[in-house]
């Protein structure tokens, strides 16, 4: 079964702070995603990337930034959290040769609260 | 237009019921479709993939309409247990896939 963790369950920032969101998935996937899920608007892609020290931008990456260094690893940045960034957050992965292809895995989210 | 277009909901039925979802989309080239399931404040997961000679999963059947652009899920003897948000996703041919806001199912005892 692919597995997709990510490093807290919830959080409580506070205005400014850096947050890093990490990602981490077992299966070997090449592709990792970061989304944001809010009501009314479902999930919205942030960033994603292909392989490894690559990155491309989704419909919102305005605030955020991210790092690849390893394959198995997807971390989300925000520079400095403000309240609009709170939010639940979904990492998942995907492999280029699934069955079927473009499946995604998700993790189990970070609820972030910016206080 | 959305890309992908769902009823919000909610869909309450009587278990036993049958019901089905429909959900439209935009781009006419998109070449994978999924239905997911998401639990409340749980993470989506994968229901079933949609083939365009239809598909069916136990009681749960997927079907698509490339003339007409839409994908329909239909759950035959709907059980408490299949109360959740179902999310219609496509696959336009960029490999991001586009999740739709998901229509909310309450089965009813």
């Amino acid at each position: 079964d692919v597995k997709v963790t990510q490093s807290s369950r919830y959080l409580v920032k506070r205005t400014g702070e850096k947050v890093f969101l990490e990602c981490v998935q077992d299966m070997d996937h090449e592709n990792m995603f970061w989304y944001r899920q809010d009501p009314g608007l479902g999930l919205r892609l942030i960033y994603f990337s292909y392989d490894v020290k690559m990155k491309e931008k989704g419909d919102i990456p305005e605030g955020y930034s991210v790092s690849r260094e390893k394959k198995e690893r997807f971390s989300l940045i925000l520079e400095s959290a403000s309240t609009n960034q709170t939010s639940m957050y979904l990492c998942a992965s995907s492999s280029r040769s699934g069955r079927p292809p473009d499946t995604q895995y998700f993790g189990p989210g970070t609820r972030l609260t910016v206080l | 237009r959305k890309e992908v277009e769902q009823d919000p909901g909610p869909f309450n039925v009587p278990e036993g019921a049958t019901v089905a979802f429909n959900c439209t989309y935009s781009n006419s080239a998109s070449q994978s479709f999924f239905w997911y399931r998401q639990d409340c404040r749980k993470e989506p997961k994968l229901l079933m993939s949609v083939y365009s000679s239809g598909n069916e999963d136990g009681r749960f059947t997927a079907q698509l309409n490339r003339a007409s652009q839409y994908i329909s899920l239909l759950i035959r003897d709907s059980k408490l247990s299949d109360s959740a948000t179902y999310l219609c996703v496509v696959n336009p041919p960029t490999n991001k896939l586009i999740f739709g806001t998901g229509t909310l199912l309450a089965v009813q005892p």
